[in-house]
């Protein structure tokens, strides 16, 4: 069975100071993971994938299979990064629904 | 062009009453998936069409739960004797072709309140 899992409900900290989410997956295949963001009366929308290895709005996510892992950081916290966050795990056969975990807020304060 | 649309955004109703759910998708995306977000938790996943007909709904909860999409575009969510438990935001989600490695465009939810 596919599971994801994100430990933290609320991540607090300070505009400047560096952010992990953290998310753990169980899942026997080969992993499509992602995370989601969803700001304050906006819709669910893609923040970015493991399989493009890129950094959108300076966030960057790792893929480490050893671990099981796919923790979403950021070097220096802005304000407007306060959101909901969730990750979420597809996968490569023929079906493609995704798995979300119970999602992360993050709150960035002055 | 215009995102995955959802209506009604918000709906009232008492237990025991029948509900439709309807999504329009991203003109031109073939697959489409609905998921329920209950107060708390992250998106769980209902079904997902490819084209005209549903490739997995592992996720719908029982038998009360059905959806269409009987042209390829536009899909509806029936819920018949809705109960309590089945008040929380209802997600549609739409993408070019199936394949994890595709991203879903999500609608803005409709919120489905069982009195």
């Amino acid at each position: 069975a596919q599971r994801v899992t994100q430990p933290e409900k609320l991540l607090s900290v300070f505009k400047g100071a560096p952010v992990e989410l953290k998310c753990n997956y169980s899942y026997s295949g080969s992993p499509e993971l992602f995370w989601y963001v969803q700001y304050s009366r906006q819709r669910l929308q893609l923040l970015l994938r493991h399989i493009s290895r890129e950094s959108i709005k300076g966030f960057t996510a790792d893929l480490n299979k050893g671990e099981t892992s796919f923790h979403l950081k950021k070097p220096f916290a802005q304000e407007e990064d306060s959101a909901m966050y969730y990750c979420a795990l597809g996968n490569t056969g023929t079906a493609s629904k995704l798995t979300f975990g119970t999602g992360t807020r993050l709150q960035v304060t002055l | 062009g215009a995102g995955v649309s959802q209506t009604p955004s918000n709906k009232v109703t008492e237990k025991g009453k029948y509900v439709e759910l309807r999504c329009d998708p991203i003109s031109g995306h073939t697959a489409l998936y609905w998921y329920r977000q209950s107060l708390g938790q992250g998106p769980e996943f209902l079904i997902y069409f490819q084209g005209t007909g549903a490739a997995d709904d592992s996720g719908l909860p029982n038998d009360r739960f059905f959806a269409v999409r009987p042209e390829g575009s536009v899909s509806t969510l029936k819920i018949q004797r809705t109960e309590r438990g089945d008040s929380a935001v209802y997600l549609c989600a739409s993408s070019p072709a199936s394949g994890g490695k595709n991203e879903q465009f999500f609608g803005p939810g409709t919120r489905l309140t069982v009195l």
